[in-house]
């Protein structure tokens, strides 16, 4: 099983530019997360998804859309980037279902994004 | 809101000594709590976890972990760190929802020779 993983692992954009980003997962998972990392601030979540079809909004949406039309999929879109966006990106799952395991979520290796 | 504060930015210790790091939670009821580690360049991985049942709970890499209600805390600990366990930990709760984690804005450990 490769896990949860990430496409691409770096990208330079300049501001105003769009791009995606990919997470894939094998684990057949129900949910699936997008967050950013930021020096000091923990992760934070962009957005989130608990099943095919569905995506609601985390802590910090704005800038960003989201799709996962295939359950194993999760994708992160950015618009019109701005530098405010240079960050790691994170993607994650988890199982889905009753109790703590819902929450109990697994990570990929993350894209650097810097946006000029 | 739920919230979680690592009071810990940074902590060094020498190799071969115990290791204590702090996480304190704000919740209603009773939580379910998470500890990962990132290693530089890396995602997060699982260290352990707790979610009901005996408070002192174990993980991988020799790590354990102790949930005190009484004091809103869930530290981790190891009795002898090895230089490989260099990186930044995070403690993170279920909200109340439950269908999201709050993490705690880190704590980077060190390890000197």
């Amino acid at each position: 099983n490769a896990g949860v993983t990430q496409t691409p692992k770096f990208r330079v954009l300049k501001t105003g530019q769009s791009m995606t980003l990919l997470c894939a997962q094998d684990m057949n998972h129900e949910y699936m997360y997008w967050y950013r990392q930021d020096p000091g601030m923990g992760l934070r979540l962009i957005h989130y998804s608990v099943g095919e079809g569905t995506t609601a909004k985390g802590e910090v949406p704005d800038g960003y859309n989201v799709s996962r039309l295939k359950k194993q999929n999760f994708l992160l879109g950015l618009e019109s980037a701005a530098p405010s966006q240079t960050s790691v990106y994170f993607c994650a799952s988890s199982y889905g279902g009753a109790g703590g395991r819902r929450n109990e979520q697994f990570f990929g290796p993350g894209t650097r994004l810097t946006v000029l | 809101a739920q919230s979680v504060t690592q009071p810990d930015i940074h902590i060094t210790v020498s190799e071969g000594a115990s290791l204590e790091l702090r996480c304190n939670y704000s919740y209603g009821a009773t939580p379910y709590l998470f500890w990962y580690v990132q290693s530089p360049g890396q995602g997060l991985q699982l260290l352990l976890k707790y979610f009901s049942g005996d408070t002192l709970v174990q993980g991988i890499k020799g790590f354990e972990a102790e949930f005190k209600r009484s004091q809103s805390s869930f530290n981790l600990r190891k009795p002898s760190v090895h230089w490989s366990d260099a990186a930044e930990y995070f403690c993170a709760v279920v909200n109340n929802a439950g269908n999201m984690l709050t993490f705690g804005g880190g704590t980077r450990l060190m390890v000197k020779p």
